[in-house]
């Protein structure tokens, strides 16, 4: 069954650093999406990107965030600097954008630790 | 501004038992309700759904029923088995491919 995947699983970085995660959504599907659950807290929107572009962001999405969907497979997501209050895990999802489906696969999540 | 509440943070089931997961709701604008299963180190995982003009879905062991007056909906698990051990998110979408907005989560706990 076809699935999102995404690494890597765990990425420690200094404050101030630039971290790129990546994902490959599943192969068709047109809308891709990051979210973010940090510890203890409820899994957070953070964008939504659709055609090659944005679709929808939240106020956690600001200027030291950035996505890309560099090739037909892979989407990531970059944080330019890093801050500790950063630290979360990071699941990227994707839709089929067909038939008027509203679930959202999502992959195993990249823990990423600031420190 | 929690728009999507669930007030139990964890539930102890019974193995054969029913388990109940209950879920509240702000905003009467929402179109469409997902209940999502996660397991420790990994993403969450779809499992049912419901559209606002539906006030039950039925899939296998999984119910889920909506009731817009009281702006409620609960996730029904008959009978409960181990495997079904996880935290499970209300989600709410307003509309398909939208962003989805996630609950704070229920930890079930099924006991043999």
């Amino acid at each position: 069954e076809p699935e999102v995947t995404q690494t890597p699983s765990h990425q420690v970085t200094q404050m101030g650093q630039e971290v790129i995660l990546r994902c490959v959504p599943i192969s068709n599907h047109l809308y891709f999406y990051w979210y973010r659950q940090i510890l203890g807290q409820k899994v957070e929107f953070l964008v939504s990107f659709y055609n090659n572009e944005i679709s929808e962001k939240s106020e956690i999405f600001d200027d030291q965030f950035s996505v890309e969907r560099p090739d037909g497979s892979n989407f990531t997501l970059k944080i330019r600097s890093t801050k500790l209050e950063d630290s979360a895990m990071y699941f990227c999802a994707s839709n089929p954008g067909t038939g008027g489906s509203y679930e959202q696969y999502f992959g195993p999540g990249t823990r990423l630790t600031v420190t | 501004d929690q728009q999507v509440k669930q007030n139990s943070p964890s539930l102890s089931v019974q193995e054969g038992r029913i388990s109940i997961l209950n879920c509240d709701y702000t905003n009467s604008m929402f179109d469409y309700f997902l209940w999502y299963k996660k397991y420790p180190a990994e993403g969450p995982t779809f499992l049912i759904s419901i559209s606002s003009i539906k006030d039950k879905n039925e899939d296998g062991r999984f119910t889920v029923f909506l009731n817009k007056s009281a702006k409620h909906l609960s996730l029904h698990i008959v009978p409960s088995q181990p495997g079904d051990s996880a935290v499970y998110f209300c989600v709410e979408s307003n509309f398909g491919n939208e962003k989805l907005t996630f609950g704070t989560g229920t930890r079930l706990t099924i006991i043999p």
